[in-house]
């Protein structure tokens, strides 16, 4: 079975400018997350789908960060404009049925913001 | 919300001995406790979990035990071998949303 897919895997910008991340789930798979990850400390949730609707954002900076799963399968989170402090790794996470199983990530985007 | 503290933050041992990781939760509610291990460069990966009506797991040279009374969980690794040396995180989900939160993180090393 393949695994959680990620693109890129590095990127470099400089800040104010915009990035985009895509993430391709575990097929099948109806819940996708988004996690920021930044050096030294744990993955933290930035947003949850379920399918293509979205179940919490709560920890969405929703004035630079946006993201969408249209059709319940890939998705695409966007930064606009980042700040420096955008620099983290941001991983893409994937579970079966309702977000109640085992949570399964990809490699991750590493952003570097300067 | 919930909160969740790891100890330590670095685990330096000799190859073949044990090594144990240990997290406390701070919401009562939380009902799932997963371990997962993360090497340098990839994503986090999922090693062994346990659910609130069970109070330890084995599988192999890692378990995991839970105590809701205390609230706290402990991931514990026999008989380490240099390929386990990789950051370790502790996770705690709460209520029905699914969402997980993460320790900051245990970096152990085994040495040969």
């Amino acid at each position: 079975e393949a695994g959680v897919a990620q693109s890129p895997r590095y990127k470099i910008i400089e800040k104010r400018q915009s990035v985009a991340f895509w993430c391709n789930p575990i097929s099948g798979h109806a819940t996708l997350y988004w996690y920021q990850q930044i050096l030294g400390q744990g993955p933290k949730l930035l947003i949850q789908f379920q399918n293509n609707g979205v179940v919490d954002d709560s920890q969405l900076p929703k004035d630079r960060f946006s993201a969408e799963r249209l059709k319940g399968v890939d998705s695409t989170l966007k930064i606009q404009p980042a700040k420096l402090e955008d620099s983290a790794v941001y991983l893409c996470a994937s579970s079966n049925y309702r977000g109640l199983d085992e949570q399964y990530f990809g490699p991750g985007t590493r952003l570097t913001v300067t | 919300g919930e909160n969740v503290e790891q100890h330590p933050s670095t685990l330096s041992v000799q190859e073949g001995d044990s090594a144990v990781i240990k997290c406390t939760y701070s919401d009562s509610a939380s009902n799932y406790f997963p371990w997962y291990k993360q090497e340098l460069g990839k994503g986090p990966q999922l090693i062994i979990d346990i659910r609130s009506n069970v109070g330890e797991k084995k599988d192999q040279r890692i378990a995991v035990t839970l105590n809701k009374t205390a609230k706290h969980f402990s991931l514990h690794i026999t008989e380490t071998q240099p390929e386990d040396s990789a950051v370790y995180f502790c996770a705690a989900r709460g209520g029905s949303q699914g969402n997980l939160i993460f320790g900051k993180g245990t970096k152990l090393s085994v040495k040969p």
